[in-house]
């Protein structure tokens, strides 16, 4: 247990489905991350949010929306997604600033897309 | 941007002494970080550097050289629950904010 906890952990959709991942971290952390992993190639930041503030958008495709409503919560929103979409999903997160901050990560979202 | 170079995989003994080479090339170096990810779990951190030399932490330690753009993870007395993939992460600053970019992973299988 990290103190960060994702939901779903396991998700199949189809290409015209629309769903939602959810992230909630225990730590009084205000940073959170998104990331993907797919085989063999590196975990690749998809968002960053600051005190509910998006950071960082690194080229993401529209058809992935995040949303943070609190600095406790973070969503993924899914709409039209592609096969090569199908991936594990990371939730992170860590303060912002100090000399350390290192990343609490969740269990992972594990998406399959049709 | 950031260029991160590990090797893709390792093979070493229970009870041997492994080392996990790190390279990078950053603009803005503000410390390097090393995970675990145990196959299906999430990364757990392990290490943290940003000044150079030695960090021991039990069996695990961690070196850095800024100016080689250089790091290393180094495992003793192996066990076989070591098995696992390692993450090399470097910070930088970026818009005022840190950001961490990870490197594709060395994957360690521990053998009898």
């Amino acid at each position: 247990e990290t103190g960060v906890t994702q939901t779903p952990r396991h998700l199949v959709m189809g290409m015209t489905n629309k769903k939602s991942l959810k992230c909630e971290q225990h730590l009084g952390h205000n940073a959170m991350y998104w990331y993907k992993q797919s085989a063999k190639k590196p975990l690749e930041l998809m968002f960053v949010y600051n005190f509910k503030e998006q950071t960082e958008n690194n080229s993401v495709p529209s058809r992935f929306s995040p949303e943070c409503p609190n600095s406790s919560h973070l969503f993924l929103h899914l709409h039209t997604l592609q096969p090569e979409d199908s991936a594990l999903y990371l939730c992170a997160s860590s303060h912002p600033s100090g000399a350390n901050n290192e990343q609490f990560f969740g269990p992972g979202t594990r998406l399959t897309v049709l | 941007g950031q260029n991160i170079d590990q090797p893709t995989e390792m093979t070493a003994t229970e009870g041997a002494i492994v080392q996990i080479n790190c390279t990078y090339q950053t603009s803005g170096f503000n410390g390097l970080f090393w995970y675990q990810q145990h196959a299906g779990e999430a990364p757990t951190f392990l290490s943290y550097n940003v000044l150079d030399g030695l960090e021991e932490k039990g069996r695990f330690s961690s070196f850095l050289s800024r100016s080689k753009g250089y790091s290393y993870l180094l495992l003793k007395e192996l066990q076989m629950k070591d098995s696992a993939s390692y993450l090399c992460a470097v910070r930088e600053f970026a818009g005022g904010y840190q950001k961490v970019t990870f490197g594709t992973g060395t994957k360690l299988q521990v053998i009898p």
